[in-house]
């Protein structure tokens, strides 16, 4: 099972709007709706920020948001704050995890 | 607090055996499943199997299969990823992580990484 293709680097100004994609197959990202999101800042763990494409567990910030049209999905982070500058996964789930090659997020 | 705690960083020599540790608390050990990831350094995360420590249930990703052992002791809610022989290209960032129940396609607590470096 390949790696799910992400985007090396985005970026954006404090107060935009930014879209990280995460495209997979139909095996994967396109049959399930098993699509989740990690936030990674330099030298520590993961954090999990959306579950289930669209889901946000408690205490993640309603700036993110996820969603996922064919063998794509997409995570939208709006109101761009400083603090969310890091690296970010997305993943699928079929019966084993797969992880994107990640994406960093420069704020500018 | 929900927990995962890993056990400190490790260098070793190829060919040697490790055993790095994982150890729950805040919540119910067995009814949880546990993850380990791998980060090799400057890349990306790679799964790499999970551990039902309610019966040992253990699965493996295709490409870390037979080169390591997953395992738990529910008795002191721990689990643990094992190698018999090191390899240098061995030398990652290990993640432990807890699968969550209402997300249940995702890890929901991550321990702090064991840090592995295996140079002669």
């Amino acid at each position: 099972q390949s790696a799910l293709t992400q985007p090396a680097s985005v970026s954006g100004s404090p107060g935009q709007s930014i879209t990280i994609s995460c495209t997979g197959t139909s095996s994967d990202v396109g049959g399930y709706n098993y699509v989740s999101w990690y936030q990674q800042h330099p030298g520590k763990a993961p954090k999990l920020m959306i579950y289930d494409v669209s889901n946000r567990p408690s205490g993640v910030s309603n700036r993110f948001s996820g969603s996922k049209s064919g063998n794509t999905a997409s995570l939208t982070i709006s109101g761009l704050q400083a603090e969310d500058e890091a690296d970010y996964y997305c993943s699928s789930y079929t019966s084993r995890w797969v992880f994107g090659g990640g994406t960093k997020l420069t704020v500018l | 607090e929900v927990q995962l705690v890993q056990s400190g960083a490790e260098v070793k020599k190829p060919g040697e055996s490790l055993k790095i540790s994982c150890k729950g608390s805040g919540y119910s050990f067995t009814s949880y499943w546990i993850g380990w990831v791998r980060q090799m350094p400057g890349k990306g995360l790679e799964w790499m199997g999970i551990i039902y420590p309610g019966d040992s249930d253990t699965r493996y990703s295709p490409s870390f299969q037979g080169q390591v052992t997953i395992s738990a002791d529910k008795s002191i809610s721990t689990a643990y990823l094992q190698w018999s022989s090191l390899k240098a290209s061995d030398t990652a960032m290990y993640y432990c992580a807890r699968r969550g129940i209402a997300a249940a396609d995702a890890f929901d607590i991550w321990g702090q990484g064991t840090m592995v470096t295996v140079s002669s």
